[in-house]
């Protein structure tokens, strides 16, 4: 049973290209929550999402970011026209039910993304 | 709101040596309290949980946490350190554990050396 399986492992963008990151939930897993984390930083939530749904998106920044989790396919979260303070680690992590505490959450490896 | 903070940004210990990682919580409600590793470049693996029940809780790779309501704590313990401890240690609680999908607020983390 593969855990949460996140692409590209590490990302290089030019400032003001599109960053796509993808993350595909373990089997079973409806619920994914996106995380960044900064340099010396713990991470901070972005988002979660169930399938085709947005449930709580409190910790996204309001403009360039976007997140989606298709009925079909893995959950993408999109940056567009990428800034310097973007270059950050971001965690997908997922769970198999709405309450993630009998499991705790499952993390992916994480995208490291560097904008140069 | 809640808030989570690890005293120790670096802890240093020899081999052998007792192991303590300090985290403090704020919560309005009673917390749930988690503590992960993260190895270089990798995701975060899940040590141990508190949701109820037992205070002193026993996680993988011999580290234990005892919760502390009177003290809002949750200090991560290992008798003696390996090598192979050397990780960075990230405390975690929910931020609401009443409501289901609700996001993990996590410490800032500490990073811990082991020498020989």
């Amino acid at each position: 049973n593969a855990g949460v399986m996140q692409n590209p492992r590490h990302l290089v963008r030019r400032r003001g290209q599109e960053a796509r990151l993808r993350c595909s939930p373990m089997k079973g897993h409806s619920h994914v929550y996106w995380y960044r984390q900064l340099p010396e930083e713990g991470l901070k939530f972005m988002v979660y999402l169930q399938k085709e749904n947005i449930i709580d998106e409190s910790g996204m920044p309001k403009e360039r970011f976007s997140a989606e989790f298709p009925k079909e396919g893995p959950s993408i979260l999109r940056i567009q026209q990428v800034v310097r303070g973007d270059s950050a680690a971001y965690f997908c992590a997922s769970s198999p039910g709405s309450s993630p505490y009998g499991y705790g959450y499952t993390f992916g490896s994480g995208t490291r993304l560097t904008v140069v | 709101a809640q808030s989570v903070t690890q005293l120790g940004s670096h802890v240093s210990v020899s081999e052998g040596a007792l192991v303590l990682l300090r985290c403090n919580y704020s919560s309005s409600v009673p917390p749930y309290l988690f503590w992960y590793v993260q190895y270089p470049n990798q995701g975060l693996q899940l040590l141990l949980k508190y949701t109820t029940g037992a205070t002193l809780v026993k996680g993988i790779n011999g580290f234990e946490a005892e919760f502390k309501k009177s003290e809002t704590s949750f200090h991560l313990t290992k008798p003696s350190a390996h090598m192979s401890d050397a990780a960075e240690y990230f405390c975690a609680v929910s931020d609401d554990p009443n409501q289901a999908g609700t996001a993990l607020i996590f410490g800032k983390g500490t990073t811990l050396s082991v020498s020989s």
